[in-house]
């Protein structure tokens, strides 16, 4: 399986809005509404932000919403602030019962 | 507070068996998939494989013949075995708690490092 194609990098200044994308195929992101979001601090596990392409897990910050259209999911983070500086990645269940990554996205607070 | 702790040889040589075990404690271990997933240095994360608490699984395919993740709810623990470790091998490797219709991992382990070297 391939991995999920997202941008290697992104940046932003704080207050700002960016939006990070993920493209599959349709025998994942096309298939399922089943991506999953996560932010990974240095050193960190990762903590989930975003699942099912839209909802929140509680705790995470209003700022952060999902969506997806075609084979083309998206993170969108409003409001930037110093401490979403990390990178992210999505994921998304696929139609051989198995879980893909994408690369991951380090994004930049400028 | 469900909480992962898992543990395992950190180093091994080329050829040797990685083994590493996840205990789950605070929470039901039954309706979830439980994930093995790794990060070699500086790269991005790769999911291993999966278990159910009926022991049904699912692998990865690029690891499949390599791999087995096996249950013990006796004791609220999953464990992963690859076998015929290379140095591209080396991560750190996580376990996780991953929801039945959408696998997203909401619980994590706190990561192993694991290091392959002659």
């Amino acid at each position: 399986q391939s991995a999920l194609t997202q941008p290697a990098s992104v940046s932003g200044s704080p207050g700002q809005s960016i939006t990070i994308s993920c493209t599959g195929t349709s025998s994942d992101v096309g298939r399922y509404d089943y991506v999953s979001w996560y932010q990974q601090h240095p050193g960190r596990a990762p903590k989930l932000m975003i699942y099912e392409v839209s909802n929140r897990p509680s705790g995470v910050s209003n700022r952060f919403s999902g969506s997806k259209s075609g084979n083309t999911a998206s993170l969108t983070i409003s409001g930037l602030q110093a401490e979403d500086e990390a990178d992210y990645y999505c994921s998304s269940y696929t139609t051989s019962s198995t879980l893909v990554f994408g690369g991951g996205t380090k994004l930049t607070v400028l | 507070q469900v909480q992962l702790q898992q543990w395992g040889a950190g180093l091994l040589k080329p050829s040797e068996t990685l083994s590493l075990i996840c205990a789950v404690s605070g929470g039901s271990f039954s309706g979830y998939y439980w994930n093995w997933i790794r990060q070699p240095p500086g790269k991005g994360l790769e999911w291993i494989g999966e278990i159910n608490h009926s022991g049904s699984t699912s692998y990865n395919p690029s690891l499949k013949t390599r791999v087995t993740i096996s249950i013990d709810t006796s004791k609220n623990q999953f464990s992963l075995k690859l076998n015929s470790v290379t140095a591209a091998d080396t991560a750190v490797y996580f376990c996780a708690r991953g929801y039945w219709n959408d696998r997203s991992s909401d619980y994590w382990g706190q990561g192993t490092l694991v290091t392959v070297s002659s």
